[in-house]
Order: structure tokens, then C-alpha cells, then sequence
């Protein structure tokens, strides 16, 4: 079993503070995604990363792929109570079409 | 456009009954996937059905089985419920671009 494991679990912070959410795995993938999970809803899709190093940026979200292709980072810049949600890593299962999703960390953003 | 429906969005159930879940996929997604996911934890992959066949399986006992459709709707059904078998049910529908969850169903189980 390919396992993702999210850090931090959960996160409280202020509107306007920077932070930065870890998917680690001791696996490479050949590429991860990146889910926000809002309460009430479904998981969408933020970002799929594919190539060792990549960056990848969304408005003031930035995404990382490992060199290694093993990690991933989600950092936020200047955060809003917009923000807040359930932050999921997940990756395709080998030769199989099923997504594998991390442990997940929990962000809330106060005013 | 569409994107994928869930129902119904929650439901309460006793301890032992037996419960059906309703998922109509994105428009051009042929494949249907289900998900428990626990209070604050990540989706668990529960199976799959495409071409109405079950393609894969997770790691769910037998009293968890589903159907799909010819019009690639599908039902997850779930015997002798549990109280551990409260959770968030979400449905995702995918093709070879990518996947569209829905907002899945609320199961309450008491």
C-alpha cells in the first residue's frame, strides 16, 4: 500500500499568515494531486503535479513536486477565511484508475 | 453541465438495515467510483464499476456492493449496517482526463 501521510494534521491561523501543508510518502509516484474539500462537499481538484521539482502556482497557492517524486508541499500565501477546508494529496493507484488519498490536514483561517 | 449528484444527501438508519445510494456521473464519464470517508480523514476507496462491472475493490467486507447502470448511474448498497458505517459516501465520476466528486450522502447510522 502506497501510503500518504499529510502534515500538519490540522492548522488554525490568522487571515493573512503564510503556511505550508506536506504529503509525504516513502513511494515515488509518477505524479500527485492536490484536493480542497470544503465541509458539506465533494473534494476538487487544485493541481496535478507530474515532473520531479515542478512548481506550480494558483493565484497564491504554490505547489511542489520532490525531485524525488516521493513528496509534496502546498504553501499559501497571505491566507483568507476562503481558504479554509481539508487539504487532500492523493495519487493513481499502479495501473489502476483509483485514487489513493492522503491522511489530509485540516485548515481553518480565522478573520 | 451537470456535474455528478448524489442522493440522497443524508440519511439516517438503524443498526442491521440495509441502505442504497444513488450517484448520476459527469456527462462523458463512463466510470463510477465510491468513497467512504470518516469524520476529518482522507476518502477510502471502496470500488469501482465500469462498463457495469465491478473493476476493482478495496479493502470493504462483502456487505458493501454496488451496481452500474447502462446509462453509467450506480447504486452502493450496504446490508446489516454498522455504527462504524456512518460516514461521508462520495461518488466520483471519472474518464481519462480526470475525476469529478460529488457531494456525496451524509449515513448516519444509530
Amino acid at each position: 500500500t502506497q501510503l500518504l501521510e499529510q502534515s500538519p494534521q490540522f492548522l488554525s491561523i490568522q487571515e493573512g499568515e503564510n503556511l505550508t501543508v506536506y504529503c509525504n510518502s516513502s513511494s515515488v509516484f509518477s505524479s500527485l494531486q492536490w484536493y480542497r474539500q470544503e465541509p458539506g462537499e465533494g473534494p476538487v481538484l487544485l493541481v496535478t503535479v507530474v515532473t520531479g521539482g515542478e512548481v506550480k502556482k494558483l493565484k497564491r497557492l504554490t505547489f511542489q513536486f520532490g525531485d524525488a517524486r516521493k513528496d509534496s508541499s502546498l504553501h499559501i500565501t497571505a491566507a483568507q477565511p476562503g481558504d479554509t477546508g481539508l487539504y487532500l494529496c492523493a495519487h493513481e493507484s499502479y495501473n489502476t484508475d483509483k485514487l489513493i488519498f492522503g491522511t489530509g490536514t485540516r485548515l481553518q483561517v480565522f478573520p | 453541465d451537470a456535474g455528478v449528484t448524489q442522493s440522497p444527501t443524508h440519511l439516517i438508519k438503524t443498526r442491521g438495515q440495509q441502505v442504497t445510494l444513488r450517484c448520476s456521473p459527469k456527462s462523458g464519464h463512463d466510470t463510477v467510483s465510491w468513497y467512504q470517508q470518516a469524520l476529518g480523514q482522507g476518502p477510502q476507496f471502496i470500488f469501482q464499476y465500469y462498463e457495469e462491472e465491478e473493476r476493482q475493490r478495496g479493502n470493504f467486507p462483502d456487505r458493501f456492493s454496488g451496481h452500474q447502470f447502462p446509462n453509467y448511474s450506480s447504486e452502493l448498497n450496504v446490508n446489516a449496517l454498522l455504527l462504524g458505517d456512518s460516514a461521508l459516501y462520495l461518488c466520483a465520476s471519472s474518464n481519462r482526463w480526470g475525476y469529478t466528486f460529488g457531494s456525496g450522502t451524509r449515513l448516519t447510522v444509530v
